[in-house]
């Protein structure tokens, strides 16, 4: 039961662009949607988070998108760094306490 | 000072031991979790405990037994290894006063069953 997904395993961007991570969900209960940034080797770690009452949450050079509509949000990375390479998963919360729903990951890649 | 630290990080063992694995928070939260990663990389959560009281408890064979002897420890027991066990094991922790309950996690178990 994916309800959390990420159709993007990759993304390959040059240093000082944009970088676009996507997510789609099925679940209209989701009240948060988060962020993760995950090196090799370690935990995930937390990067940004956005309510289902918002439409954009900013910090820094992340920002969060949500388009409730369309149950897709987005993460943009601006300008993007080869310290930003890494593996994103995006993850939403449910009813139940603390449940999160992850998706599978992105694989970004900056390039100098 | 780590966050939410898990020890071992790495486990090498053969089909049929028991294992434990033991996850501590020094955040002062109030909730724990275990999360298996496999080979497709997918994070899903087995356990959760709020105050040493089972919150979620996923579908996972009864081979796996988590313990909280206190609210900064979420321990792992692993009965009969199978070689589908062989995964990457993280702890995390989350306060739920917090808005979003962001989960910080440990660095990650990596269990390999032979």
């Amino acid at each position: 039961d994916q309800q959390v997904k990420q159709n993007s395993p990759s993304l390959s961007v040059q240093e000082g662009r944009i970088s676009i991570l996507n997510c789609d969900y099925t679940n209209s209960m989701f009240d948060y949607f988060l962020w993760y940034k995950k090196y090799p080797a370690e935990g995930p770690t937390f990067l940004i988070s956005i309510s289902s009452i918002k439409d954009k949450n900013e910090d820094g050079r992340f920002t969060v998108f949500l388009n409730k509509s369309a149950k897709h949000l987005s993460l943009h990375i601006v300008p993007s760094q080869p310290g930003d390479s890494a593996v994103y998963f995006c993850a939403a919360r449910g009813s139940t306490l603390g449940r999160l729903y992850f998706g599978r990951g992105t694989q970004l890649t900056v390039w100098p | 000072d780590t966050a939410v630290s898990q020890t071992p990080k790495y486990l090498v063992t053969q089909m049929g031991n028991d294992k434990s694995i033991k996850c501590e928070q020094n955040l002062g939260h109030d909730t724990m979790y275990w999360y298996k990663q496999d080979s497709k990389k997918f994070l899903k959560i087995m356990f959760s405990y709020n105050n040493k009281e089972l919150i979620i408890n996923e579908t996972v064979p009864n081979r796996f037994s988590p313990k909280s002897p206190d609210k900064a420890h979420l321990n792992l027991h692993i009965n009969s290894l199978e070689l589908g066990d062989s995964a990457v094991y993280f702890c995390a922790s989350s306060q739920e006063s917090i808005l979003a309950g962001e989960q910080f996690f440990g660095p990650g178990t990596r269990l390999t069953v032979l």
